[in-house]
């Protein structure tokens, strides 16, 4: 069955420092990956997404992500952290019928 | 611009009450879905239809139906409310494609007393 991973329950990083949250994926078949954004109240906004081709995608706000076959991981990484950053960010994963299959997603607090 | 449309973004309803909770989306997406979010689960599907009239159950669809009478719209409804229905209710679309990814509306907090 189909299931996505957030290890990471709550992160918290300084202004400016690196971010890395972490996803793990189960899927039989190829995946399709996603990253969503949520601010607080808000609906789900998506930051990236990988179908196929280069494993490393570009997203909004300047985040990128690595799909690794080999780990069944699509990490989300921005190189420095703002303010603003300060969210739930989920990862999840599509089959080939339309269903999405969402993480528990992480907490990230940005310290000034 | 895109858009998802839930039509109360808060409401406080009573045990027993029947609840129906509105979702439009101006982008002609096939795929309609509502999913139920609470702290520490995530997102968890409760149904969706990938085409008018149509429906499946999602994995959590106990004590929850759902209509789409028009391709725009997707309702939810609680013929029943009880207190464990309290939660965020988010309603998303998408194209049917290979790559077709989710789009949100804002959330219907709903409160069951």
């Amino acid at each position: 069955a189909q299931s996505v991973t957030q290890p990471d329950i709550h992160i918290t990083v300084s202004e400016g420092a690196s971010l890395e949250l972490r996803c793990n994926y189960s899927y039989g078949a190829t995946p399709y990956l996603f990253w969503y954004v949520q601010s607080p109240g808000q609906g789900l906004q998506l930051l990236l997404k990988y179908f196929s081709g280069d494993t490393l995608v570009q997203g909004i706000k300047g985040f990128e992500a690595e799909f690794k076959r080999s780990q069944s991981s699509f990490n989300l990484r921005k190189p420095s952290v703002h303010w603003s950053d300060a969210a739930e960010y989920f990862c999840a994963v599509g089959d080939n019928f339309n269903k999405f299959y969402f993480g528990s997603g992480t907490k990230l607090n940005v310290k000034p | 611009d895109v858009k998802v449309t839930q039509s109360s973004r808060y409401l406080v309803k009573r045990t027993g009450e029947k609840v129906f909770l509105e979702c439009v989306q101006d982008m002609d997406h096939e795929n309609m879905f509502w999913y139920r979010q609470d702290p520490g689960l995530g997102l968890r599907l409760i149904y969706f239809s990938y085409d008018v009239k149509m429906k499946e159950k999602g994995d959590i669809p106990e004590g929850y139906s759902v209509s789409r009478e028009k391709k725009e719209r997707f309702s939810l409804i609680l013929e029943s409310a009880s207190t464990n229905q309290t939660s965020m209710y988010l309603c998303a679309s998408s194209a049917t494609s290979a790559t077709g990814e989710l789009f949100f509306g804002e959330g219907s907090r709903l409160t069951v007393l």
